[in-house]
C-alpha cells in the first residue's frame, strides 16, 4: 500500500514567490496534519484536518499560509509570498480517527531564498 | 499544557554499547498517547511505538525496549547491542485523545544518536 504522498520532494524559490506544497493521505485516512521542522522551532503543527474540514489551523504562522483540503485525497499548503524564514521542511501526516497513529509523508524540503 | 522533554541533545555511543534516550512529559489529561519516531538522515519520520496512558507494561522488538512510567512521567527508549545504522536523531511525541476530536502531536526536541563503528 502506498504511504503519505508529498510533492515536490524539494523546492527552491525566490522570495516573494508563490509556493504550493501537496499531499496525498494514505486512502481511508480521514485525518490529515501538516507539520513543519526548523531547527529553531522543531515539529510543529501546522494546520489539522479532520473529514476535509480544517479543524485547528492555530498553529498557521501568519495569513502567508493557507491549506486546503478539496477533497479525501488531496491538501495543499501555500505560501504566498514566501520569505526565507519559510525554510523549512515541511511533513504532512494522515491517521485514521482512531487509535491516534499519524503516518507521515517524505517531507518536502522548502528553501526561499 | 502539553509538553515533551528530551534532554539529551546528542548522545554517542561506540557500536555495540547500550544506550537509553530518555523522555518526560507532561499532560492533564488521563487518556493520552506515547509516540517514538526515528528520523535517519535521509529524513523521514519513521514510527516505532505507540503507547496508551493505561498500559504501562514495558515492550521489548528486538533489540529496542521501552520503559514507561507514569510515576515519573516518562517513556523511556533503550537500544540494546547499538549499530551504525541505528545513527538518527529519535524524536518522543505525545498525543491528548478525545476520541477522535484533536490528536495533535506534541514533540520533543529530539536526540541525535551518533553510533561510531
Amino acid at each position: 500500500d502506498a504511504g503519505v504522498i508529498q510533492s515536490p520532494r524539494h523546492e527552491v524559490t525566490e522570495m516573494g514567490q508563490e509556493v504550493t506544497l501537496r499531499c496525498k493521505p494514505i486512502s481511508g485516512h480521514n485525518s490529515l496534519f501538516w507539520y513543519r521542522q526548523t531547527m529553531m522551532r522543531g515539529l510543529e503543527l501546522l494546520i489539522y484536518f479532520n473529514n476535509n474540514v480544517p479543524i485547528d489551523d492555530s498553529g498557521m504562522p501568519e495569513d502567508r499560509f493557507s491549506a486546503k483540503m478539496p477533497n479525501a485525497s488531496f491538501s495543499t499548503l501555500k505560501i504566498q509570498p514566501s520569505e526565507p524564514r519559510d525554510s523549512a521542511v515541511y511533513f504532512c501526516a494522515s491517521r485514521l480517527t482512531s487509535p491516534a497513529l499519524q503516518f507521515f509523508g517524505p517531507g518536502t524540503r522548502l528553501t526561499v531564498l | 499544557a502539553q509538553k515533551v522533554t528530551q534532554a539529551q541533545t546528542e548522545i554517542s555511543v561506540v557500536e555495540k554499547e547500550d544506550v537509553t534516550l530518555d523522555c518526560v512529559y507532561e499532560t492533564r489529561d488521563t487518556t493520552y498517547y506515547l509516540f517514538w519516531y526515528k528520523q535517519p538522515p535521509s529524513g523521514e519520520l519513521v514510527f516505532l511505538i505507540r503507547r496508551n496512558s493505561f498500559d504501562e507494561q514495558n515492550e521489548i522488538s528486538g533489540r529496542y525496549s521501552w520503559n514507561f512510567q507514569k510515576s515519573t512521567s516518562s517513556f523511556n527508549f533503550t537500544i540494546t547491542a547499538s549499530q551504525v545504522v541505528d545513527s538518527a536523531v529519535y524524536f518522543c511525541a505525545l498525543s491528548e485523545d478525545y476520541g477522535g476530536a484533536t490528536n495533535k502531536l506534541i514533540f520533543g526536541t529530539g536526540t541525535l544518536l551518533a553510533v561510531q563503528p
